[in-house]
């Protein structure tokens, strides 16, 4: 599976959109991006994926750049319970196996 | 859709003792269930691989006679820790996939297990 390269921490004024990018240079054509996040003391949540197209649902939006070497998630209205580690992981999409897990981004959402 | 339940959500146990922590797929079928492990301000980290029926493949270093894992079931896996140490304590968490899945994982909500 590619590597993923995310900044350590980021923080985020509530309300406003948080932007969280990530590196996965060496991905390959079958691999999808993966976004989960969480919160301090709970399970992984899924927030969304995908190969090549931007996607959007409920939680947020993931944009692709086209050469899918990096990619951005996007909380439109950050409130103060999206503060939470946030980890963008690659992996084949129809492997079986199981996430690997880095070390994430620890968003802040502000007052 | 999607819920992956995890019991019990904390426990505390002497040591020498064994627990076991139970991971349901609620609304869904799950051949496949992973457990993981994380420490204190660590990344979550794979234990093994629970596979219906068949008997669970452990990362290396995992000892797979210390943690016991069933998945007799296709909605329910079982993980024991058995004959704990404090070392032991951590955050235990499941996930699996559904039929539908292109690669997601659904995670319980973990289980917090402190060895006295």
């Amino acid at each position: 599976d590619a590597k993923t390269t995310q900044p350590t921490s980021m923080d985020c004024a509530e309300g406003r959109a948080a932007n969280l990018p990530c590196n996965h240079s060496t991905i390959s054509g079958n691999e999808y991006v993966y976004w989960y996040r969480q919160i301090h003391s709970q399970g992984p949540q899924y927030i969304i994926h995908g190969l090549k197209n931007n996607e959007t649902n409920e939680m947020a939006s993931l944009i692709i750049t086209e050469d899918r070497k990096s990619s951005t998630l996007i909380l439109p209205h950050a409130t103060l319970r999206d503060t939470a580690v946030y980890y963008c992981i690659v992996k084949n999409g129809g492997s079986q196996g199981n996430l690997i897990f880095g070390k994430g981004t620890k968003l802040s959402v502000k007052p | 859709g999607a819920v992956v339940s995890q019991h019990p959500s904390w426990v505390i146990c002497k040591s020498g003792t064994s627990v076991k922590i139970e991971c349901r797929s609620l609304d869904f079928q799950a051949t496949t269930m992973f457990w993981y492990r994380q420490f204190p301000k660590q990344s979550l980290m794979l234990m093994a691989t629970s596979n219906e029926g068949s008997k669970a493949t452990y990362e290396q270093g995992v000892e797979k006679d210390k943690f016991l894992i069933n998945h007799a079931s296709l909605t329910l896996s079982t993980l024991t820790v058995t004959s704990a140490h404090p070392e032991d304590s951590s955050f235990y968490i499941c996930s699996a996939r559904t039929l539908a899945s292109t690669g997601e994982l659904f995670f319980g909500e973990g289980s917090r297990l402190t060895v006295l």
